[in-house]
């Protein structure tokens, strides 16, 4: 079974810092890689995924991530921060052909003004 | 569209009540997933639904606990009877197609707090 782990609980960084948050997943085959972000009391939104192709991927909101293979990791980049940006951001792991998504226990990001 | 509808978003009971949450998926979606967050173990898969028929309800957490879908645009949680440890958020999920490697649409959450 596919895992993910997000070592950083909790990130604090100034506002037009930049950042990156940390996933590393575990699976034996080929999986599908995600970040979500949930801001205070909604539900998740999908920032963007990795599937195949370019292991650089764009999402929303100035985000980005790459996939590395042979560190087996996903991690999430901003190279500017804002307020805006305060929210929980979750990695996700699936496989092709498996509905089950497994979340990793999620980061908090705070800016600091 | 207005995005995956759920209710109540806030509930509180007590002990040994039934509950029942509710969802409402985005039209033509095809998968629907309930999950449970909290802080101790983030968010969980409980069960989800392709073409309202239950695929895999491995994560549910006992027999105190059962999901239905009737129909194409509803789907129900129960708990019955409600302890405290099941206080949490319970996401409502729905998906276009038949696996997540789509997008996941969440709707905004039951916030459960069992006295």
């Amino acid at each position: 079974a596919q895992s993910v782990t997000q070592l950083d609980s909790q990130v604090p960084v100034f506002e037009e810092a930049p950042v990156e948050l940390r996933c590393n997943y575990s699976s034996s085959v080929s999986v599908y890689l995600f970040w979500y972000v949930q801001y205070p009391n909604q539900g998740l939104q999908l920032l963007l995924k990795y599937l195949s192709g370019s292991t650089l991927v764009k999402g929303i909101n100035g985000f980005e991530a790459e996939f590395n293979k042979s560190q087996t990791s996903f991690h999430l980049r901003k190279p500017s921060v804002h307020i805006s940006d305060t929210a929980e951001y979750f990695c996700a792991v699936t496989k092709f052909g498996n509905e089950k998504l497994t979340f990793g226990t999620g980061t908090r990001l705070t800016i600091i003004p | 569209d207005a995005g995956v509808i759920q209710s109540p978003r806030h509930e509180v009971t007590e002990m040994g009540q039934e509950v029942t949450l509710r969802c409402k998926p985005i039209s033509g979606h095809n998968s629907l997933f309930w999950y449970r967050q909290t802080m101790m173990r983030g968010l969980e898969l409980l069960i989800y639904f392709n073409n309202n028929v239950p695929i895999d309800d491995s994560g549910m957490p006992e027999d105190r606990f059962s999901a239905k879908m009737p129909n194409a645009s509803f789907s129900t949680l129960k708990i019955q009877p409600s302890e405290p440890r099941d206080s949490a958020v319970y996401f409502c999920a729905s998906s276009p197609g038949t696996a997540t490697n789509e997008k996941l649409f969440f709707g905004s959450g039951t916030q459960l707090s069992v006295l």
